[in-house]
This record gives structure tokens, sequence and C-alpha cells, in this order.
């Protein structure tokens, strides 16, 4: 059990467009979905967090208005990169926790994006 | 600000134990993680420890926390060519902090 899946795995895509990640749970309930960054041999940052039905908590540095968030339902959250640039390329990882337990967060995959 | 710090690599002999530290600054963190990560995929959670706990030993893993100094340690034993990977260490007053990660590197 506590599957979570990413889709798509990696995608390529051109300067300016957007580009839209979900993160599904795929066997229980996901209140809180986590989405991180990571660049190549670096540790995971934490973009920002979200609440299934509420706005998404971001960090400071990360800009909302390029990195959309929604958190629709129980089990799927998604991440859209707006007007994606070469330095948005990156691997974003995203995370769900279990409603009702406090301590684990089951990871997704992750999506490679590379940007032209 | 949150800094939690690993050494960058480890190299081991296959069959040798293999211990992986971890400092971390937030003496409030409930919990303690250990994550590791192989090429091109996602986190896998390999243990945890609560922050009442000194050790915690899971089958060959065992986990040491040291509040006092705010160290944490994992140790590998009979490291495997399979346990070659990144492990990082987590922290969580109330989201995941990473550790700066440490790639473990083992040879037969």
């Amino acid at each position: 059990g506590a599957v979570v899946s990413q889709h798509p795995s990696w995608v390529i895509c051109k300067s300016g467009t957007s580009v839209k990640i979900e993160c599904r749970s795929l066997d229980f309930q996901a209140t809180t979905m986590f989405w991180y960054r990571q660049f190549p041999k670096q540790s995971l940052m934490l973009m920002a967090t979200s609440n299934e039905g509420s706005k998404a908590t971001y960090e400071q540095g990360v800009e909302k208005d390029k990195f959309l968030i929604n958190h629709a339902s129980l089990t799927l959250s998604t991440l859209t990169v707006t007007s994606a640039h070469p330095e948005d390329s990156s691997f974003y990882i995203c995370s769900a926790r279990d409603y009702g337990e406090t301590y684990e967060q089951y990871f997704g995959p992750g999506t490679r994006l590379t940007v032209t | 600000g949150e800094d939690v710090e690993q050494s960058l690599f480890l190299s081991v002999r296959e069959g040798d134990s293999s211990v992986i530290n971890c400092t971390y600054t937030d003496s409030s963190s409930t919990y303690l993680y250990w994550y590791k990560q192989e090429p091109g995929a996602g986190l896998q959670l390999l243990t945890y420890i609560f922050s009442n706990m000194d050790m915690k030993q899971d089958q060959r893993l065992t986990v040491l926390l040291n509040k006092k100094d705010k160290h944490l340690s994992l140790r590998i034993a009979d490291t495997q060519t399979g346990d070659s990977a990144i492990y990082f260490c987590a922290e969580t007053p109330d989201k995941l902090i990473f550790g700066t990660g440490t790639r473990l590197q083992v040879f037969p």
C-alpha cells in the first residue's frame, strides 16, 4: 500500500510553454501533499505544501504565480510550471501524507522537466 | 535558519559496515528520518526514530540519536552493492527538512 504516482515521469518542453505535473495517491487519501524540487547532485528543496480544498502554502523564494499548485481532491495534486524557462529544468518530486498519519510521507518517483 | 548537514561521500567495501552521519539544527523535531534515493528515482523511507529514543534497530539498519549534540547516524551492517545510493537524513518540526545527502558507493 501507500503508493504515490507522478505523471509524466519526464517531459521536454519549449521555453514559454506551460507544463502540468500530476501527483496521485493510489491507495490512500492524502489530505496534505508536498512538492519538492531537486537539482542534480543536490538535496530536495520544499517548494510548497498543499492541503486538499485550500490554497497551497509556498516556501520563501518560490514564485506562486509561476508554480501553480492545485489540490482539488484527496488523491490528486497538480503542479503547473507556467511560462517555463531553461532554469526551471529540474527533477520535481511530490509526496503525500496519509490522513491520520503524522510521521510518514510517501514519495512519488519524480518528474524530470527539461526546458529547451 | 534550518540547516541539516551530511558528509557528501562515503565509499565502503562490500560486507563492511557503513556509517552515515547527520547533524541537524531543530531541537523540536519530533521525528528524524533516513531516506534512500537511487539514481533518477524518488525517495524511499528506510527508517525513522522518534525524538525520545536513543537507538533503533531494524534488520541491517541501526539508527543512533544524540539529542544533546543534535547528531543522527545510520549504520548499515553487511553493506551490499545494492545499498549504493544517496542517503538523506531529514528532520521534521512540521515539514521535512532534508540534509545535503551522502552518496554511498559500495565496491566489491
